[in-house]
């Protein structure tokens, strides 16, 4: 089956600073990658997702990329606030499965300190 | 904040007991899949649902099971409860085969077996 590996487990930054967070994959047919946000005790949020015929996708200060050639996707957080305080989460949905069927990483701490 | 809900909040079993979850999916929304969250990991894949009928499993052994009504709520199902089903359980709903990839996911159950 599919095997997502997401690093780093945990990440401290200065508020202001750039923060990147990458995933890789085994799967080479999967065709979606999103990115959910989990703050404590909440439920996870979708804040980006990319598919496979798109290279890169930004909203404000959130971007994903993906190289599909080295199967690895990354999730990047310019000027940082402590707001975006949270666990990160990579997904990847393996192609030909149903399509509800995500495969997580194990998820980065992320710590934006003022 | 998706319009995914769950219930119960919490609730505390007792091991070889069975407990039933519920889901309402977003409207609009015809799938429902859902997934184990331990504490300190990603989310792992159960099942999904699409026109009442499962669509796709993760590994997990027959005792979970579930149920999806004809307005797309859901049910999941757990026989013989063991101290390792405690966790956060979560279902997320999409608009499945007819549309994007997108899932939502609702507050979550937390469930501890004792």
């Amino acid at each position: 089956g599919e095997n997502v590996e997401q690093h780093p487990s945990t990440l401290s930054v200065q508020e202001g600073d750039s923060a990147v967070i990458k995933c890789t994959y085994s799967d080479s047919a999967s065709n979606y990658f999103p990115w959910y946000k989990q703050e404590l005790g909440k439920r996870p949020q979708l804040i980006i997702d990319i598919r496979s015929n798109v290279g890169e996708k930004k909203d404000q200060r959130i971007a994903v990329t993906l190289n599909k050639t080295a199967k690895h996707f990354s999730l990047h957080i310019t000027e940082t606030q402590p707001e975006d305080s949270a666990v990160y989460f990579c997904a990847v949905r393996p192609v030909g499965t149903s399509y509800g069927k995500l495969t997580f990483g194990q998820g980065t701490i992320l710590t934006v300190h003022p | 904040e998706t319009g995914v809900t769950q219930s119960p909040t919490h609730l505390i079993k007792t091991r070889g007991q069975q407990v039933t979850l519920r889901c309402s999916s977003q409207s609009g929304h015809n799938t429902v899949s859902w997934y184990q969250q331990a504490l300190g990991q990603g989310p792992q894949f159960i099942f999904q649902y699409y026109r009442e009928e499962e669509n796709g499993r993760g590994n997990f052994p027959p005792r979970f099971s579930g149920l999806q009504f004809p307005n797309y709520s859901s049910e999941l199902n757990v026989n013989a409860l063991e101290l390792d089903d405690s966790a956060l359980y979560l279902c997320a709903s999409s608009t499945g085969l007819a549309g994007g990839y997108e899932q939502y996911f609702g507050p979550g159950t937390r469930l501890t077996v004792t």
